[in-house]
């Protein structure tokens, strides 16, 4: 069976700092990962998804996540918050190329101070 | 592409009425998901669809909750009778095969009083 768990369910980082949001995976079957984005009242986005080539993806909005299968990880980070950012996150796991339900962490919010 | 499009946004009803929360998929997407989300339980997959075939209801609540898909480009989940704990965000997201990821509607937001 598969799950992630999503390590903090708020983060709160000043503008400008880096954001670092972990998210750890349990797959019996080389995993596809992603993160999705919530804005408030909006619906979920993609930020980002791995799909086992590089393990370092890039997504939107200067977002980027590294896959590391040793630590069962897949952080999401960005080197320089903006206030924008502040959103729900939400990191996700399906059990390959050949599976249709993705299954989804329970979410980490994050807040910009300025 | 409009995207996945629901309706409608906002819905209050009274205890016991029917209600009718509408999706329409990215055309050519073979897999819709209906999700229900709410502070205390987060993202809940209510059932999913396969060329308008129902593969998974497991995460339907009760009896009171059912989905059809009648062609390719219209889902409908009805809640009947309506209670107020069915208050919640519900979404809809469509797919070409669930490995390359959802595109979720901007959901139906349901306030049952």
């Amino acid at each position: 069976a598969q799950s992630v768990t999503q390590l903090g369910s708020h983060v709160s980082v000043s503008e400008g700092a880096l954001v670092l949001l972990r998210c750890n995976y349990s797959s019996s079957v080389p995993p596809y990962l992603f993160w999705y984005v919530q804005y408030p009242n909006q619906g979920l986005q993609l930020l980002l998804k791995y799909t086992s080539a590089a393990t370092l993806v890039k997504g939107i909005n200067g977002f980027e996540a590294e896959f590391k299968k040793s630590e069962t990880s897949f952080h999401l980070t960005k080197p320089s918050a903006h206030m924008s950012d502040a959103a729900e996150y939400f990191c996700a796991v399906t059990p390959g190329s050949s599976a249709s339900k993705i299954i989804f962490g329970s979410g980490t919010r994050l807040s910009i101070r300025p | 592409d409009a995207g996945v499009i629901q309706s409608p946004r906002h819905e209050v009803t009274e205890m016991g009425q029917e209600v009718t929360l509408r999706c329409k998929p990215i055309s050519g997407h073979d897999y819709l998901f209906w999700y229900r989300q709410t502070m205390m339980r987060g993202l809940e997959l209510l059932i999913y669809f396969n060329n308008n075939v129902p593969i998974d209801d497991s995460g339907m609540p009760e009896d009171r909750f059912s989905a059809k898909m009648p062609n390719a480009s219209f889902s409908t989940l009805k809640i009947q009778p309506s209670e107020p704990r069915d208050s919640a965000v519900y979404f809809c997201a469509s797919s070409l095969q669930g490995a390359g990821g959802y595109t979720f509607g901007s959901g139906t937001r349901l306030t049952v009083v």
